[in-house]
């Protein structure tokens, strides 16, 4: 069973704002990775890395940014959200096999 | 390249009738795993299995039971005697034996939306 969370859940927000996803997970998995993801459809890669203090794009153009400070934490930042960033936003982490496993997920709403 | 695909966008099927979607993938690895995912409404992913490419057996896990097969590049998956419960995306995923930074692309395939009727 994987252990890995996401919050908030679900957020609305004015244009502008700046707005942090967090993600932690407690497996001591190196690997994570963001993705953004319309629902139901294509999950596109936006950030990931490979442990503390590394941080790569993905294969996604994303306004937004990420760090990793802990092996635990691996949180997003919007610093002016936009309604074209409206997503549902995917954390996961990987073990050295390679098999993701995936949070549950932030819904953003921008107006 | 990897490339993953789901040519079935949307499938419909009555309640206890068996069901296959399929997975084609392409990749140059001589190494690389296959992966199925569950994703309900909810919107969470579930991991489903991971075949590696040296392993060609079947498996059958309950109702769900997987067909990997190299000669064709497929890794399809059925649900026998389909319920509710299974209507879902699911996305078909491959992942090569990783570069030397110890980072494994995956590559996921479109998705195949299953809608179970009662």
């Amino acid at each position: 069973e994987a252990d890995i969370y996401q919050t908030p859940r679900y957020l609305v927000i004015g244009t502008g704002k700046k707005i942090t996803l967090e993600c932690s997970q407690t497996m001591g998995h190196d690997k994570m990775y963001w993705y953004q993801q319309d629902p139901g459809m294509e999950l596109h890669l936006i950030h990931y890395s490979y442990g503390v203090n590394s941080t790569e794009k993905g294969d996604l153009s994303s306004e937004s940014t990420v760090s990793r400070i802990r092996t635990e934490h691996f949180p997003l930042t919007l610093e002016s959200a936009r309604p074209s960033h409206t997503s549902q936003y995917l954390c996961a982490s990987s073990e050295y096999r390679g098999t993701q496993y995936f949070g549950p997920g932030t819904r953003l709403l921008v107006l | 390249a990897q490339k993953v695909t789901q040519a079935q966008t949307e499938i419909s099927v009555v309640e206890k009738e068996d069901v296959t979607l399929d997975c084609v993938y392409e990749t140059r690895d001589t190494t690389y795993y296959l992966f199925w995912y569950k994703q309900p409404p909810s919107g969470e992913l579930v991991f489903l299995i991971r075949r590696n490419s040296f392993d060609e057996q079947n498996e059958i896990s309950g109702r769900y039971s997987w067909n990997f097969q190299k000669s064709t590049s497929s890794f399809n998956f059925t649900i026998t005697a389909s319920q509710v419960v299974d209507s879902a995306v699911y996305f078909c995923a491959l992942s090569g034996p990783g570069d030397t930074g110890g980072y494994q692309k995956v590559t996921f395939g479109t998705g195949t939306k299953l809608q179970v009727i009662p």
